[in-house]
């Protein structure tokens, strides 16, 4: 049974350029949860979706930053016109509809902006 | 806002018992608590989670208090390889989804040869 993969692992882009971080949760997982960590940081909650709706943004920046969770295929987080504070690694969780409620975590996205 | 308090940092001799202590003295009736860890910057795995009885796992146990305002971590074996942060959370579960995991800062296990 695959764990949570995320990808890429690395990714490096020129300011004003956009990012897309793909995860694909674990088998039987619709629920899929966003975390961002700075460097020499903690992990900041981002956002919390299900398939197709988005239920705690709570997290996002307002502009630059969206995510989703299609019926098909794996979540993306994008991010827009990327600045050098975006630097950062950024993990995704998944955990089933219910039961047990342990987040299983990928080994994330680093992504450095030039 | 992170509602659990951890020490920043805790050292433990390798093949000695750590146990890591939280509070979490605001905790409601029908928020768990959980525990995760990072090893590096690799991602956070989880340890174990309870409600109000002890929980033991292949992992680790965990000590809840009867109030439920603290609980302990206890790793039994120690080994190099649990050299990491450990995070202490309170989450609430409710049926047909789940609240996200809220990280504070966590606490720094350094297990020493």
């Amino acid at each position: 049974n695959a764990g949570v993969m995320q990808n890429p692992r690395h990714l490096v882009r020129r300011r004003g350029q956009e990012a897309r971080l793909r995860c694909s949760p674990m088998k039987g997982h619709s629920h899929v949860y966003w975390y961002r960590q700075l460097p020499e940081e903690g992990l900041k909650f981002m956002v919390y979706l299900q398939k197709e709706n988005i239920i705690d943004e709570s997290g996002m920046p307002k502009e630059r930053f969206s995510a989703e969770f299609p019926k098909e295929g794996p979540s993306i987080l994008r991010i827009q016109q990327v600045v050098r504070g975006d630097s950062a690694a950024y993990f995704c969780a998944s955990s089933p509809a219910w039961g047990g409620g342990e987040l299983f975590f990928g080994e994330g996205s680093r992504l450095t902006v030039l | 806002d992170a509602k659990t308090t951890q020490p920043t940092s805790m050292d433990c001799a390798e093949g000695r018992a750590a146990n890591l202590p939280c509070n979490h003295s605001t905790i409601s009736g029908n928020e768990y608590v959980y525990w995760y860890r990072q090893i590096h910057s690799q991602g956070p795995q989880y340890i174990i989670h309870g409600l109000k009885n002890n929980e033991t796992n292949e992992m680790a146990s965990l000590i809840i208090t009867e109030d439920r305002k603290s609980s302990t971590l206890i790793l039994p074996h120690a080994t190099l390889r649990d050299t990491a942060v450990y995070y202490c959370i309170v989450r609430l579960l409710t049926q047909g989804g789940s609240e996200k995991l809220v990280f504070g800062k966590g606490m720094k296990l350094t297990v020493n040869p």
